[in-house]
């Protein structure tokens, strides 16, 4: 399965921007770039996904870079509500598992 | 609403005890998984099912079972033969193969005690 490397942990202020970084040199052509985010204590929930073309939606923005070994996930204005795990995950596979590894811990500081 | 519901939220085992864990959803979505979780680490798949009677394994199935009699309904038995069962257990659901986007339930923390 094609992996996925994040920082173990970012610091951001709040209502300033973040770019949460995640490299997936192994990435193939079908797999599409999936964004997740878990709170504390909670399942993880959908935040963004995307093949090759940068993506933007309510919550979040991604830019996935020309070659797709590499994405960013753009939180535009950072809010405490934003803490929490992200997760970069490659879907391999139509119906097959989300293989989710540590995620990214974002603080946001007031 | 529709969603997911998992429960209980907290459950407590004896050692050589087997336990249900309850994944129910109104979502009328094809594919349903288990992940596993424990602290400071990512979801690993215990179990997935995609359609109504059918299940396959995933990345650590031994010491759980399974069952899918509804398309609603996906319980998972951790078995006394699971050897640390104590972690945090999260049930998701996918529309159909071609979904995108995973739904996940609230969790159920077991412990064993």
């Amino acid at each position: 399965d094609a992996k996925t490397t994040q920082p173990n942990s970012m610091e951001s202020n709040e209502e300033e921007p973040v770019h949460l970084p995640c490299n997936h040199s192994t990435i193939s052509g079908t797999d599409y770039i999936h964004w997740y985010r878990q709170l504390p204590s909670q399942g993880p929930e959908y935040v963004i996904h995307g093949l090759t073309s940068n993506v933007n939606n309510r919550m979040a923005s991604l830019a996935i870079a020309e070659d797709r070994k590499s994405s960013t996930l753009i939180l535009h204005r950072a809010t405490l509500r934003d803490a929490a795990v992200y997760y970069c995950i490659l879907r391999v596979n139509y119906g097959q598992n989300f293989v989710f590894g540590p995620g990214t811990r974002l603080s946001v500081l007031p | 609403d529709g969603g997911i519901t998992q429960s209980p939220k907290y459950l407590f085992r004896k050692e050589g005890q087997n336990v249900t864990l309850s994944c129910e959803q109104n979502l009328n979505h094809d594919a349903m998984y288990w992940y596993r979780q424990d602290p400071g680490q990512g979801l690993r798949l215990i179990y997935y099912s995609q359609i109504v009677n059918d299940f396959q394994k995933g990345d650590i199935a031994e010491g759980y079972s399974v069952s899918r009699e509804k398309k609603e309904s996906f319980p998972l038995t951790v078995t006394s033969a699971q050897k640390n069962p104590t972690a945090f257990y999260l049930c998701a659901t996918l529309k159909d193969r071609m979904g995108t986007e995973a739904f996940f339930g609230q969790g159920t923390r077991l412990t064993v005690v």
